[in-house]
């Protein structure tokens, strides 16, 4: 079967640190490209961070230089290092794959059921 | 960033209702737009690919039409396992943008 599982979310205190886990089932990690997704309680969602097959990483401007997105292809799993939390990054995260569709553009096809991340001021 | 804008944040609908969901682009994105729904505490799911392609699985009561800036979500025929919130999403240039969703309640 085809999923994802995150793990790794919890309260923490606005300055601190965590590492956000995403185990892969039934697909390679690797071979795709493989974003970070979060959304705020009450919110739309807001793209993260992408990591591409060829280990190109991106982020958006709002964790730039804070989060830091990486896989280990021996677990098949994806990660984010998130750094100088903020109140703000408060939200559900959620690991998604992201694929190029036939008829054009990329879509989150495969999405973990997501983990809480709370950060406290 | 391109901001993606859907109209209504909300709407109240009965069973067997047609409803439409429109989401606009602030500039030009072709056909590069997606529709994901998300029931309270899952995650999204991928509904309509390419601004009009059904996702495997999806029922075909699910339409998406548009291109451009102006795209629509049509539900030809409401569902009760269809109440949740539709998130519209461009892949057209990074950062991916989404939609501040339309929640669609039961009348």
């Amino acid at each position: 079967e085809v999923q994802l599982v995150e793990s790794g979310g919890g309260l923490i205190q606005s300055g601190g640190s965590l590492r956000l886990s995403c185990a892969a089932s039934g697909f390679t990690v690797s071979s795709n490209y493989m974003s970070w997704v979060r959304q705020a309680p009450g919110k739309g969602l807001e793209w993260v961070s992408v990591i591409y097959s060829g280990g190109s990483t991106y982020y958006a401007d709002s964790v730039k230089g804070r989060f830091t997105i990486s896989r280990d292809n021996s677990k098949n799993t994806l990660y984010v290092q998130m750094n100088s939390l903020r109140a703000e990054d408060t939200a559900v995260y959620y690991c998604a794959r992201e694929v190029t569709m036939v008829r054009g553009g990329d879509a989150f096809d495969i999405w973990g059921q997501g983990t809480m991340v709370t950060v406290s001021s | 960033d391109i901001q993606m804008t859907q109209s209504p944040s909300s709407l109240s609908a009965s069973v067997g209702d047609r409803v439409a969901i429109t989401c606009r682009a602030s500039q030009s994105i072709s056909n590069f737009l997606n529709w994901y729904q998300q029931k309270p505490g899952k995650a999204p799911k991928l509904l309509i690919y390419a601004a009009s392609s059904l996702q495997s699985g999806v029922p075909s009561r699910f339409r998406g039409s548009g291109s451009g800036t102006d795209f629509t979500l049509t539900i030809s025929s409401l569902q009760p396992e269809d109440f949740a919130t539709y998130s519209c999403q461009q892949s057209y240039s990074t950062p991916w943008t989404f939609g501040q969703g339309t929640k669609v309640e039961i009348k």
